[in-house]
């Protein structure tokens, strides 16, 4: 009921290409669905978040998608760049309603090729 | 990293062994937290505070016990370390409950 699935577990993108990456989670009371970025060595770093009411969240080259009725929330990175090579991280949470516990999912490895 | 240390950045231990980690804060945030990251789990919330001397358990909480007798400061200890709680240990503080700041991590290896 808590489970957050993410998939691909790893991805290779070229140079300007689109990377997406998905995520999928079961309890309906999570409110808070954030993506972290992760370098090696490093604290992950969030990205982006996004909450149920909303279906989309633009920053810069970096996308959420929601769906609330399939409960599954992806991460779109357009143009993606070298220097976007990292582990990202989707999670969930019941946001400022409880402490603020994260789920996280499994990790995605992505490469992006020059 | 959002004025959040780690210490020890890098130990290894023996099995058995009593172990303590210390997350340390400059932004005087009300909550913090502690994860392990392994492959294939992401990460996992171990212990978590809501304020000074107040804690509660994450989903895998045995075997570890913190405390939270400063706001700066939240400590993770390992009674008696096993193998399997070689890892990587993260702290992050937060002041909304829901964007979290991660420190940069302690490695522990547990022979």
């Amino acid at each position: 009921q808590q489970q957050v699935k993410q998939s691909p577990q790893s991805l290779i993108v070229q140079k300007g290409g689109i990377s997406i990456i998905n995520c999928a989670y079961e309890n309906t009371a999570f409110d808070y669905f954030p993506w972290y970025q992760q370098f090696p060595g490093k604290g992950p770093a969030l990205l982006i978040a996004i909450r149920p009411d909303v279906s989309e969240k633009k920053e810069g080259r970096f996308t959420i998608s929601f769906n609330k009725s399939a409960k599954q929330f992806s991460l779109h990175i357009m143009d993606s760049q070298p220097g976007d090579s990292a582990t990202y991280f989707c999670a969930a949470s019941f946001g400022s309603s409880n402490t603020g516990k994260l789920i996280f999912g499994q990790g995605t490895t992505l490469q992006v090729k020059p | 990293d959002a004025g959040i240390t780690q210490s020890p950045r890098h130990k290894v231990t023996e099995t058995g062994t009593p172990v303590t980690l210390r997350c340390h804060q400059t932004e005087n945030h009300r909550y913090m937290y502690w994860y392990r990251q392994d492959p294939g789990h992401g990460l996992r919330l171990i212990h978590y505070s809501y304020g000074v001397k107040d804690t509660d358990k994450g989903e895998v909480s045995d075997g570890y016990s913190v405390s939270r007798s400063k706001t700066e400061d939240f400590l993770l200890t390992l009674e008696s370390a096993t193998s399997s709680q070689t890892s990587v240990y993260f702290c992050a503080i937060s002041s909304t409950r829901e964007e979290q700041f991660f420190g940069p991590g302690t490695r522990l290896t547990v022979l």
